[in-house]
């Protein structure tokens, strides 16, 4: 158990609906970042925040916004869901910027 | 953005060989981490490097920063069913802001 908590475990919706994807750190984290895994791919990066503010942003669609939060959980909102937004979806944290990252259970997303 | 080249892609060892893979960037990088993944879940960290040249274990398990500071590998001694997974390099680099990943190396341990 790597310390970071994410929820839903699984998510099934349909095509142009939208979901909120929720994650908190390890204790003591002030890092976030998400990432997207689709079926036997490698981890996209798609964003980062450090103690509520965003710090770093990779291939995040325009679709796809986040946040995080004074107690520093942070929630991942996709909209306007496509097929091929199914995937897997992980948070990490880190203690500070460039610490080493530890990986959340994910969010299997499913769209239909 | 960087390019992570991680190889094998994948490997096919029997019980107890050794395994070997590496990573290679073609820029400078200041961290360098193992991860291992099961299917359906999140990577595991494996082992954490930060000095070019540091050589670290963790079990059977043992991983180094290459010197020119480009390249980074990974060794599994006497491999076990359990080690199966994939394994994903993530570097630092050093005048970046994020960690890049590797594609992945495919462990498949034939008992």
């Amino acid at each position: 158990d790597s310390g970071v908590t994410q929820t839903p475990k699984h998510l099934i919706t349909a095509t142009g609906q939208r979901v909120t994807l929720r994650c908190s750190p390890r204790s003591g984290d002030l890092s976030v970042y998400w990432y997207q895994q689709s079926l036997d791919q490698g981890l996209q990066f798609l964003i980062q925040y450090y103690n509520g503010e965003e710090r770093a942003k990779g291939n995040i669609l325009e679709r796809f916004s986040a946040q995080q939060f004074p107690d520093l959980h942070s929630e991942l909102n996709l909209s306007s869901l496509e097929l091929g937004d199914s995937a897997l979806y992980f948070c990490a944290s880190s203690e500070s910027l460039y610490n080493e990252q530890f990986f959340g259970p994910g969010t299997r997303l499913t769209v239909l | 953005g960087q390019q992570l080249n991680q190889s094998p892609q994948s490997m096919f060892i029997q019980e107890g060989e050794d395994v070997s893979m590496n990573c290679t960037s073609s820029s400078i990088f200041n961290t360098w981490l193992w991860y291992k993944q099961d299917p359906g879940e999140g990577p595991v960290l494996l082992i954490a490097l930060y000095k070019a040249g540091e050589l670290t274990s963790n079990g059977r398990l043992t991983a180094q920063f290459g010197i020119t500071r480009k390249d980074s590998f990974l060794n599994i001694s006497a491999s076990i069913p359990s080690d199966v997974g994939i394994y994903f390099c993530a570097g630092l680099p050093n005048t970046g802001n994020q960690f890049y990943f590797g594609t992945g190396t495919s462990l498949t341990v034939i008992p």
